[in-house]
């Protein structure tokens, strides 16, 4: 099934730094959600967007709904060790049900 | 509160047995959904419920494949018969039906491997 381009696919970085990534898709999305999973465990939901322009922080993640509806992004500020896992973008079409695409996932590697 | 429930966390299976996954959702949520991980292909959904009527099961990949809501607490997945293509984890999530409200929680996996 489709897919959302999510990027980048992996980061390495220090603790202390910001984190950026962000999912695109072709076709106009009404809900965008973000989750991250540790090993062995379930997607945990981070943050849930659901108008175009939105900015929404959880903590140190803020996450934004794009004004074209086509995208968003997540941010990470003061990366911490317990950062580190693997973060999916899911979104719900424009008038469809309630499923949700997700993206192939970015993997983040926080170094102390 | 207690999230999604599945059990058992980890099947080793022979090719050609009948394997079947168990999920508890959250109470008082009333749409279920079953996805499949792996390296390859990510999550994919496989099939989900609504107040225990299932509304679309076009990711289901075969007709080996089987899912059930006899209630609004609990939900299988079945594999008969199962092969090594379908070592993956199989993952349960619900949320609750609401408008504009779409936020799935899951639950932490079944890690399926038949050999």
């Amino acid at each position: 099934g489709q897919q959302l381009n999510q990027s980048p696919q992996s980061m390495f970085i220090q603790e202390g730094e910001d984190v950026s990534m962000n999912c695109t898709s072709s076709s106009i999305f009404n809900t965008w959600l973000w989750y991250k999973q540790d090993p062995g465990e379930g997607p945990v939901l981070l943050i849930a967007l659901y108008k175009a322009g939105e900015l929404t922080s959880n903590g140190r993640l803020t996450a934004q709904f794009g004004i074209t509806r086509k995208d968003s992004f997540l941010n990470i500020s003061a990366s911490i060790p317990s950062d580190v896992g693997i973060y999916f973008c899911a979104g719900r079409r424009q008038g469809g049900s309630e499923k949700l695409v997700f993206g192939k996932g970015t993997k983040l590697t926080v170094n102390p | 509160d207690a999230g999604v429930i599945q059990s058992p966390r980890h099947e080793v299976t022979e090719m050609g047995q009948e394997v079947t996954l168990r999920c508890k959702p959250i109470s008082g949520h009333n749409s279920l959904f079953w996805y499949r991980q792996t390296m390859m292909r990510g999550l994919e959904l496989l099939i989900y419920f609504n107040n225990n009527v299932p509304i679309d099961d076009s990711g289901m990949p075969e007709d080996r494949f089987s899912a059930k809501m006899p209630n609004a607490s609990f939900s299988t997945l079945k594999i008969q018969p199962s092969e090594p293509r379908d070592s993956a984890v199989y993952f349960c999530a619900s949320s609750v039906r609401l408008a504009g409200d779409h936020e799935q929680y899951f639950g932490p996996g079944t890690r399926l491997t038949v050999t």
